[in-house]
Formats: structure tokens, sequence, C-alpha cells
């Protein structure tokens, strides 16, 4: 079974400029989250979904940063304009349904490098 | 907000030896704790869960306790090898349904 896919693995970008992360959560998985993970830290939770829905947004700095789910598969996360404080490892993790006992399947995730 | 604490320094234990990992929390207890395994360069992937009223759990090596009144958890790895060398998250959930919020990880190298 092919795990959570996420691309690019890397990115480096200048400041100002937008870019978007891609994830493919594991086939028949209904809820997508997505993490940033700072150096040395834990992962912390930007978005989830529902499907198509964003039920959890309330750590995404939506000045700047804007996520969807279409036909509740695939999901794109977008910074624009990205600047220096950015730069961390983006993950995407899915798992069968919303509820703490479903363990959560982390994709390889995308390191942003903002210069 | 909940506070997850992990020691940030590295342990470092001789293969064969017991690694205990401790992460402490601060205000509310729990319904779940959750440890993962991080390598470097890759995603964190699940090893246990463990409820509120469950005291300890075991999984072939791998064994995880939660005490609620120390609020505290600590997970071992018996007859620890090279290869268990990795970064180690708990994440702890409120309630169910609710989301994960991850400590800081603790690095454990096992030396040969």
């Amino acid at each position: 079974e092919a795990g959570v896919v996420q691309s690019p693995r890397y990115k480096i970008i200048e400041k100002k400029q937008p870019v978007a992360f891609w994830c493919n959560p594991i086939s028949g998985h209904n809820t997508l989250y997505w993490y940033r993970q700072n150096l040395g830290q834990g992962p912390e939770l930007l978005i989830r979904y529902e499907n198509e829905e964003a039920v959890d947004d309330s750590q995404l700095p939506k000045d700047r940063f804007s996520a969807e789910r279409l036909k509740g598969v695939d999901s794109t996360l977008k910074i624009q304009p990205a600047e220096l404080g950015d730069s961390a490892v983006y993950l995407c993790a899915s798992s069968l349904a919303t509820g703490s006992h479903y363990e959560q399947y982390f994709g390889p995730g995308t390191r942003l490098t903002v210069t | 907000s909940q506070k997850i604490e992990q020691n940030s320094e590295a342990l470092n234990i001789q293969e064969g030896k017991t690694a205990t990992l401790t992460c402490n929390y601060t205000n509310y207890s729990p319904a779940y704790l959750q440890w993962y395994r991080q390598d470097p360069g890759r995603g964190p992937v699940f090893l246990l869960l463990i409820r509120e009223n469950e005291k300890e759990k075991r999984k072939e090596r791998l064994k995880v306790t939660f005490d609620t009144t120390l609020k505290q958890s600590l997970f071992h790895i018996t007859a620890s090898q090279p290869a268990d060398s990795a970064t180690y998250l708990c994440a702890l959930v409120k309630d169910a349904g609710n989301m994960l919020t991850f400590g800081g990880g603790t690095r454990l190298m096992v030396k040969p």
C-alpha cells in the first residue's frame, strides 16, 4: 500500500515569492492534516480536513496561507507571499477518520527554505 | 494551552540497555497519548497509543506508561539496538476526536 505522497521534497525560494505544496493521502483516508515542523520541534497542526471540508484551521495564518482539498482526496497548501520565518518542513498526514485513537500516517514532508 | 515537555538533550545509551524517555505535560489530562518515531528527513511514524484509563501498554520491545497523577508518560525500549536511534515524539489529545499536540521530541542514540 502506498503511503502519503508529498511533492516537492525540497523547495528554495526568495522571500515574497509564492510557493505551493501538494499532498496525496493514503487511499480511503477521509481525514487529512497539514503540519509545520520547525527544526528541533514537534509538528504543529495548521489545518485539518474532513473530506473536502476544512474543520480546524485555527492555526493557519490566513493572511498568507491557503489550502484546498478538492474532491476530498489530494490537497494543496499555498503560501503567498513567503517570509523568512516560513522556512520549515511542511508535513502532510492522513487518517482513516477523525478521532485521536486513529493513528496518523505522515508523508516525508517538504523542506522549504526562504532566502 | 497544553504544554508538553520532552528532554531536548539527546539520550545516549549502550546497545542492549533499556532506553527510557520522558514526556511531561501541564494543564489538562489528555484522553489519549501517542508516541511516534521520526528519522532524519522523514515524517513521524506511529508506534503506540495509550488511553487515560490505561496504566501501561506494550508492543514487542516497547512499553509505554501513563501516570495522570504525575502528568507523565514514560517510553521504554528494552534490549535497545543501534537501529532504534531516532527522535521520539509524544503527542497528546485532550478529547476523543480532538487534535494532536506534539512535544519537541527526544533524540535517542544507541551505540554498538
